[in-house]
């Protein structure tokens, strides 16, 4: 049963520091989606990936968010510095091709103090 | 336009009836559609699609209507169990969205409460 896998599950964080979040698309899938999820602004998508070249991420705050995809197997979020506004749940999402379908991972809750 | 989520609206049915979710989407060009459900703590679970060529979908216990007219879509769920209890979000693909690539926009969503 193939998913996406995200670590970690559960991340606090004081502000200022360093958050990395990992993701693991399904095997063979060519695109690949950061989502960051809060109650006031529901689905917000961050950044998209194609065949691991980065095609947009105008949904990210540039001066502290970065993505990127070292490998294949292998997708990165990192903020920097954190703050306590980026509390949310991050979701990344892969999928076969452009046809548009998308798989969830189970998330990554972060909280910043 | 994008979602928005503070103030979900909730259909509350009893367990064993049939729950309709509505969705009304934003562009008459989008040409894919899919249902999905999250389940408190989860992320968003691929239910089923439908392309803008077809009318209808059935899956097991759910049926996605499309109404290309009025730019409606609709989730069916027959017999519905407490299982079923989640958010349910419609998302649409728009070909060509800014950026040039074929993007999902979802809807806010829509809390299922389902009661014995």
């Amino acid at each position: 049963d193939a998913r996406v896998t995200q670590t970690p599950r559960d991340k606090v964080t004081e502000m200022g520091q360093e958050v990395t979040m990992r993701c693991q698309p399904i095997l063979g899938h060519n695109t690949v989606f950061w989502y960051r999820q809060t109650m006031m602004q529901g689905l917000e998508l961050l950044a998209y990936f194609r065949n691991r070249a980065p095609l947009d991420d105008s949904g990210m705050p540039k001066d502290r968010f970065s993505a990127e995809m070292p490998d294949a197997t292998l997708a990165t979020l990192k903020i920097q510095p954190s703050e306590p506004r980026d509390s949310a749940v991050y979701f990344c999402a892969s999928g076969p091709s452009e046809q548009g379908t998308q798989y969830f991972g189970p998330g990554t809750r972060l909280l910043v103090l | 336009g994008e979602s928005v989520g503070l103030h979900l609206p909730t259909l509350s049915v009893q367990e064993g009836d049939n729950s309709i979710i509505n969705c009304a989407y934003s562009n008459s060009a989008s040409d894919y559609f899919i249902w999905y459900k999250q389940e408190s703590g989860k992320g968003p679970q691929f239910i089923i699609d439908i392309r803008s060529n077809m009318d209808k979908r059935q899956g097991q216990r759910v049926t996605v209507l499309l109404n290309k007219t009025v730019k409606h879509l609709s989730l069916q769920i027959a017999a519905t169990q407490p299982g079923d209890s989640a958010v349910y979000f419609c998302a649409e693909k728009s070909p060509m969205f800014s950026g040039g690539y074929n993007k999902l926009i979802f809807g806010a969503g829509t809390r299922l409460a389902v009661h014995p």
